[in-house]
């Protein structure tokens, strides 16, 4: 079966302070990519970052990196010194080679404290 | 206009009426996808079109109907919805090689529109 999970439903979070979300995924796929997208409270869904399976060094986007684990089967982001502005619904997702049907977590929401 | 645009952005509309959403993408993506987002759910895709053929339908009742008359524009027309419908409605769009695989892995999405039914 393929599917994401991520077990945190909620976090809060100081301003400034360094946050892992977290996301295991389940595929027999050998090629795959795996996604992160940020869901603000206004609805639109933002690319944030991408790993592909074979890459070899974890991906990183300015202030966004991704801690891929490939032997563990997780991915997950981690958002280095938090902003308000971070406060939103992360979903992490992954695309299996063998069809282009992105498969979805069901979120995290993340809370960043003043 | 930049990347993936909907409207409108928001819909209330009772369970006799008809009315259609739209989505526009300027990304010159070959792929464009309905997707629903209910309150605590995953995301569920709808429908999936491919160089403007439907290539996937996931058991969405026919209350909803989608369209692509190009490559760069989806319809989703609705008719006859149920209050269960009422839900964010999100486009997104993607390229993909003829076989429909992936090219690029990204999906862009557009802002969405939140659907309610009275």
């Amino acid at each position: 079966a393929q599917k994401i999970t991520q077990t945190q439903p909620g976090m809060f979070v100081q301003e400034k302070e360094a946050v892992t979300l977290d996301c295991t995924y389940d595929t027999s796929d050998p090629s795959y990519g795996l996604f992160w997208y940020k869901q603000p409270s206004s609805g639109e869904m933002i690319f944030l970052i991408y790993q592909g399976s074979y890459d070899q060094q974890n991906a990183t986007e300015g202030r966004y990196s991704l801690n891929f684990q490939k032997a563990r089967k997780s991915a997950n982001l981690v958002i280095s010194a938090s902003q308000l502005g971070d406060s939103a619904m992360y979903f992490c997702a992954m695309l299996p080679d063998s069809n282009y049907q992105l498969i979805w977590g069901a979120g995290t929401k993340l809370i960043i404290k003043p | 206009e930049t990347g993936v645009t909907q409207t409108p952005r928001h819909l209330v509309m009772g369970m006799t009426n008809k009315k259609s959403l739209k989505c526009e993408q300027h990304l010159g993506h070959n792929a464009m996808y309905w997707y629903k987002q209910s309150a605590k759910k995953p995301l569920e895709l709808m429908f999936v079109y491919n160089f403007k053929e439907q290539t996937e339908n996931n058991s969405v009742p026919s209350r909803f109907s989608p369209e692509c008359p190009n490559s760069s524009h989806l319809f989703l027309h609705l008719h006859t919805l149920q209050p269960e419908d009422s839900a964010l409605y999100l486009c997104a769009s993607s390229q993909v090689r003829p076989s429909g695989r992936q090219l690029t892995y990204e999906q862009y999405f557009g802002p969405g529109t939140r659907l309610t039914v009275t």
